[in-house]
């Protein structure tokens, strides 16, 4: 499978402040990232699909303008969460798409936690 | 909507024993499946996957049985270990949707010593 990596693994920020997270596919090219967020005992809540060198689709009710997506080249993909407020507090985790299979191969995750 | 879901949120077991954990899911077209291992705060992991044109999928102590009739699949582990403990997700695909998944709301696995 593929091999993801994220950075940072944990952030704390104060409110009102941004913060990146970095998604990276370490041993394949990826056209397609996805990014999640997972609550405490909850299951993985889709926010949007990075594709390379366009524009990221968002979910329903998810903020494109909260949550900036940039996937510029075909291993990195960043997920900046802008005015973040503690009620973003989250588990952030990206995943990368296999195009020989329709597989998600998931990065480590990132612990935001805003004060 | 339709979504993938579980019959049962936490399951435990002996140390050794078999385990069972079950994923009913409602998208008739759905064509492909898998089940991924979440630890505490890590990232899923990919366990198996097993397209619809199979039933039964078998790896390395897991197996993953598909019935499409009543659109139920489940993950089997055999001679359940301590390491084995987490959440277990199920995934469906569906075939004209790329890489998308919808997933279940996952079982905590607490396995006895």
């Amino acid at each position: 499978g593929a091999v993801v990596s994220q950075h940072p693994s944990w952030v704390i920020c104060k409110s009102g402040t941004s913060v990146k997270i970095e998604c990276r596919s370490l041993d394949f090219q990826a056209t397609t990232m996805f990014w999640y967020r997972q609550f405490p005992k909850q299951s993985l809540m889709l926010m949007a699909t990075s594709n390379e060198g366009s524009k990221a689709t968002y979910e329903q009710g998810v903020e494109k303008d909260k949550f900036l997506i940039n996937h510029a080249s075909l291993t990195l993909s960043t997920l900046t969460v802008t005015s973040a407020h503690p009620e973003d507090s989250s588990f952030y985790i990206c995943s990368v798409g296999a195009v020989y299979t329709d597989t998600q191969y998931f990065g480590p995750g990132t612990r935001l936690t805003v004060l | 909507g339709e979504s993938v879901g579980l019959h049962l949120p936490t399951l435990s077991v002996q140390e050794g024993d078999n385990s069972i954990i079950n994923c009913a899911y409602s998208n008739s077209a759905s064509d492909y499946f898998i089940w991924y291992k979440q630890e505490s705060g890590k990232g899923p992991q990919f366990i198996i996957d097993i397209r619809s044109n199979m039933d039964k999928r078998q790896g390395q102590r897991v197996t993953v049985l598909l019935n499409k009739t009543v659109k139920h699949l489940s993950l089997q582990i055999a001679a359940t270990q301590p390491g084995d403990s987490a959440v277990y997700f199920c995934a469906e695909n569906i075939g004209d949707a790329g890489n998308m998944l919808t997933f279940g709301g996952g079982t905590r696995l607490m396995v006895k010593p």
